[in-house]
């Protein structure tokens, strides 16, 4: 059974496209995450919900939009996509509440995205 | 500011060799710390985590890392590589922001490689 997935894996697309990017964890975890991983490997925090509501929101350009529609799933929707935005996203879920920081997050398999 | 620097972006090592990959943070409050590791075109792993209590802390397939609080290190160790270790390895604290919540922050990854 898998934790954390994320479809689809593979996502090639034209600049000025809109697409989606799906998550589900079913672990019971409370939290949800997208991180985004750039062409130098580096990962960094672009969103968060806890239990459906957006708490971290790191600067990402407004063409990207998260869902959370349950705590099980948390969608990630780009407009207007530009060739800056190729990179793997991964998301990744916890049993993060307040103030809990001792709580390790799992990934899913990222969804690597090329925008051309 | 919240930080973690690997210095290491590229270490080779042959099978059966021991391994060591750095790992610095800077972080003001007491850290939680973890390691994880990227097989190619896979998702994150954890491979293990410290919160508190014994600074050197056993973790998955075979790997160990010791925090040391005097040098803002926690520095990941296995004895003997094995050509399946091959991977990016990852450094992350766990850090709060604003209302409590945590987030994890991530070094720039160490790609390890390893000869027959």
């Amino acid at each position: 059974d898998t934790a954390v997935s994320q479809t689809p894996k593979y996502l090639v697309t034209q600049m000025g496209n809109d697409k989606s990017i799906k998550c589900e964890q079913n672990l019971g975890h409370d939290t949800m995450y997208w991180y985004k991983q750039d062409s130098k490997k580096f990962l960094k925090i672009m969103f968060s919900y806890n239990n459906k509501e957006l708490i971290i929101n790191e600067t990402v350009p407004n063409r990207f939009s998260p869902k959370s529609p349950d705590k099980a799933h948390l969608n990630l929707h780009i407009n207007s996509l530009e060739l800056g935005d190729s990179a793997v996203y991964f998301c990744a879920s916890s049993q993060g509440g307040q103030g809990r920081r001792n709580t390790e997050a799992f990934f899913g398999q990222g969804t690597r995205l090329t925008v051309v | 500011a919240q930080s973690v620097t690997q210095p290491d972006i590229h270490i080779t090592v042959s099978e059966g060799a021991s391994l060591e990959l750095r790992c610095n943070y800077s972080y003001g409050a007491t850290p939680y710390l973890f390691w994880y590791v990227q097989s190619p075109g896979q998702g994150l792993q954890l491979l293990l985590k410290y919160f508190s209590g014994d600074t050197l802390v056993q973790g998955i397939k075979g790997f160990e890392a010791e925090f040391k609080r005097s040098q803002s290190s926690f520095n990941l160790r296995k004895p003997s590589v094995h050509w399946s270790d091959a991977a990016e390895y990852f450094c992350a604290v766990g850090a709060l922001f604003s209302g409590g919540y945590n987030k994890l922050i991530f070094g720039a990854g160490t790609r390890l490689a390893v000869h027959p």
